[in-house]
């Protein structure tokens, strides 16, 4: 089992709509949570760290559900510039809190 | 300010050979991070600098990768002999601090490493 899972996508949305990721992780002593945003042939970036009771950056929602070990990440009003493949991350300290990645959802806006 | 460099930003080399990668960090960024994808999979954590120290070398894959950073400034990886399935993408990452959500990674444009 992936210490980390999302689901690869690829997510096709239309311009305008809401679109929303999922992530779980497997270490129940995991910390920090992540989301990271990549682009074709480029390095990730960070998008939003995870707070436990929520947070939101514009139109990015971000939610955790530590009972669940579940990570979710809304995008609302989603622009084509939104396309690219967005990464879960968390950390841990028994592991020293390196990161450990999800393999990403990859999303494409339609016009 | 300038953003974490690495070079070069692709490699083709053939299987037995020697490469070196460099990663400079952003100025004052203590924290030194390797990472690596392989095509299709999720980027792996390789090691992580304190400075010029080793401070979780745990992700090498085998003693064919040799990392360093003489100074605290710089890093190199080293991979010999290269083998196929070292191909793959190898990012350095760097942050002021490290542990916790007390950071931020900023990661450069990676080196892009194909051995035949």
């Amino acid at each position: 089992r992936k210490e980390v899972e999302q689901d690869p996508g690829p997510f096709n949305v239309p311009e305008g709509a809401t679109v929303a990721f999922n992530c779980t992780y497997s270490n129940s002593a995991s910390q920090s949570f992540f989301w990271y945003r990549q682009d074709c042939r480029k390095e990730p970036k960070l998008l939003m760290s995870v707070y436990s009771s929520g947070n939101e950056d514009g139109r990015f929602t971000a939610q955790l559900n530590r009972a669940s070990q579940y990570i979710s990440l809304l995008i609302r009003d989603s622009k084509l510039s939104d396309s690219a493949t967005y990464l879960c991350v968390v950390n841990a300290l028994d592991s020293n809190y390196q990161l450990i990645w999800g393999a990403g959802t990859k999303l494409i806006i339609k016009p | 300010e300038a953003g974490v460099t690495q070079f070069p930003s692709h490699s083709v080399i053939e299987k037995g050979q020697t490469v070196t990668l460099r990663c400079d960090p952003i100025s004052g960024h203590d924290n030194l991070y390797w990472y690596r994808r392989v095509m299709g999979k999720e980027i792996k954590f390789l090691l992580h600098f304190v400075k010029e120290s080793k401070q979780d070398e745990s992700g090498m894959p085998n003693n064919r990768f040799l990392a360093e950073r003489t100074g605290g400034t710089y890093s190199t990886l080293k991979v010999q002999p290269a083998e196929l399935e070292d191909s793959g993408v190898y990012f350095c990452a760097s942050s002021q601090d490290w542990g916790g959500a007390s950071y931020e990674q900023y990661f450069g444009p990676g080196t892009r490493l194909t051995v035949t």
